[in-house]
């Protein structure tokens, strides 16, 4: 079947970096997303990796490992508005977007 | 800025009405989505739409419906709403051609059925 797996819940403090990871297993694979959602409002797109390293924008940086059906979100110099949790979601051979649970991110002062 | 615009935030219904979410998107886009978004599970796609009046069922279409008349609005419809469908229902758009493309999400409705 196909499955995505993030953690349910993480906690960092304000300034410091948090790296959010991201595990998939899917039919076929055309790409990773990152999507951010704050609380009662609409999930925003983040970054789209197809290709194996490293994608940085800003303060955010996206990974991934094709052969490791990996990826992470990393989250430099942290503010209390990146509190929010974070979607990821796989694209598989259908170009069906299957998508995690999300990581509930907490940011402490 | 793409907007996706749902017709409600906050809806409260009976069991056994019909329910009808309305989403609307202003930049032409091709691709439209209906999911439903509950506590400690993915987004789970209940039905989406690559044209105007073209329709295909997603992993949970189960007790609803969509209707796609015009390229922008894509309606949600709970035949006979029940308890279960109690959720938060996110409406998305993309473009279609091309490259892969993000999906854009309006705010939701959370509906609650009694």
């Amino acid at each position: 079947g196909q499955n995505i797996d993030q953690p349910t819940e993480m906690t960092a403090t304000e300034g410091a970096i948090v790296q959010i990871n991201c595990t998939y297993q899917t039919s076929g694979f055309n790409g990773l997303f990152w999507y951010q959602q704050h609380a009662g409002e609409a999930p925003t797109f983040l970054s789209y990796n197809v290709l194996d390293g490293l994608e940085e924008k800003g303060r955010f940086s996206s990974f991934l490992s094709r052969s490791k059906g990996y990826s992470y979100l990393l989250l430099k110099e942290l503010q209390m508005k990146d509190s929010a949790s974070y979607l990821c979601a796989a694209l598989d051979s259908n170009y069906q977007l299957i998508w995690g649970a999300g990581t509930k991110l907490i940011i402490k002062p | 800025d793409v907007k996706v615009t749902q017709s409600s935030r906050y809806l409260v219904k009976r069991t056994g009405e019909k329910v009808f979410l309305e989403c609307v998107q202003d930049m032409d886009h091709e691709n439209m989505f209906w999911y439903r978004q509950d506590p400690g599970l993915g987004l789970r796609l209940i039905y989406f739409s690559y044209d105007v009046k073209m329709k295909e069922k997603g992993d949970i279409p189960e007790g609803y419906s969509v209707s796609r008349e015009k390229k922008e609005r894509f309606s949600l419809i709970l035949e006979s709403a029940s308890t279960n469908q109690t959720s938060m229902y996110l409406c998305a758009s993309s473009f279609g051609t091309g490259a892969v493309q993000p999906q854009h999400f309006g705010d939701g409705t959370r509906l609650s059925i009694l």
